[in-house]
């Protein structure tokens, strides 16, 4: 089955910083990849995705690279600000009607003021 | 639009008794239903999925079983909880033939 691995464990950033995470698979039939965001107790939210017919993809600050020959992907958040602390979540699938998604263990991302 | 309602967003539950928790989704028709579960610190693990009413697909062995009876329902059950069944247990829907996964808020069940 499908592994992902998800570094680092941990990110401390300052504020107005950049925060690159990255991950890794295995299956190479997973072709999507969502992040979520989970801040404490609450539940995971969907940030971004990126399906493998698309290199990148931006959404405001955040962005996600994929690269498929090395099967790995990465999510890059710009001009950090203290509401972007949370644990992120990598996550890979294969489109193939339903999404039994497979995570990595997470980020935990940490912007001081 | 869809929302995803998950119950009880609590629950303390000595070892051996059984377990139920409810999950629904409104404002969609044949969604594709999950239960994933959250150990303390780690990432999420897919139990169960479904495609629709009745079809359950259990990804890993465990204590643990899972029933779609409605369309927009799916329930979690145990018969005899175990300490190791203690998590945060997610329901989360994705539209059918469609892979984005939304999460419901979650059950934080202990058991003691």
């Amino acid at each position: 089955g499908e592994n992902v691995e998800q570094h680092p464990s941990t990110l401390s950033v300052q504020e107005g910083d950049s925060a690159v995470i990255k991950c890794t698979y295995s299956d190479s039939a997973s072709n999507y990849f969502p992040w979520y965001k989970q801040e404490l107790g609450k539940r995971p939210q969907l940030i971004i995705d990126i399906r493998s017919n698309v290199g990148e993809k931006k959404d405001q600050r955040i962005a996600v690279t994929l690269n498929k020959t090395a099967k790995h992907f990465s999510l890059h958040i710009t001009e950090t600000q203290p509401e972007d602390s949370a644990v992120y979540f990598c996550a890979a699938s294969m489109n193939s009607g339903y999404s039994t998604l497979t995570f990595g263990k997470g980020t935990m991302l940490l912007v001081s003021p | 639009s869809q929302t995803i309602h998950q119950w009880p967003a609590t629950l303390v539950q000595p070892v051996g008794s059984p377990l139920s928790l409810e999950c629904t989704v409104e404002g969609t028709s044949n969604p594709n239903l999950y239960w994933y579960r959250q150990a303390a610190g780690r990432g999420l693990q897919l139990l169960f999925y479904s495609v629709g009413i009745g079809q359950i697909s259990s990804e890993v062995p465990q204590n643990l079983s899972a029933s779609r009876p409605q369309d927009r329902q799916f329930i979690l059950s145990s018969k005899k909880l175990l300490l190791s069944d203690s998590g945060f247990y997610l329901c989360a829907w994705s539209a059918l033939r469609a892979t984005e996964a939304f999460f419901g808020q979650g059950t934080r069940l202990t058991v003691v």
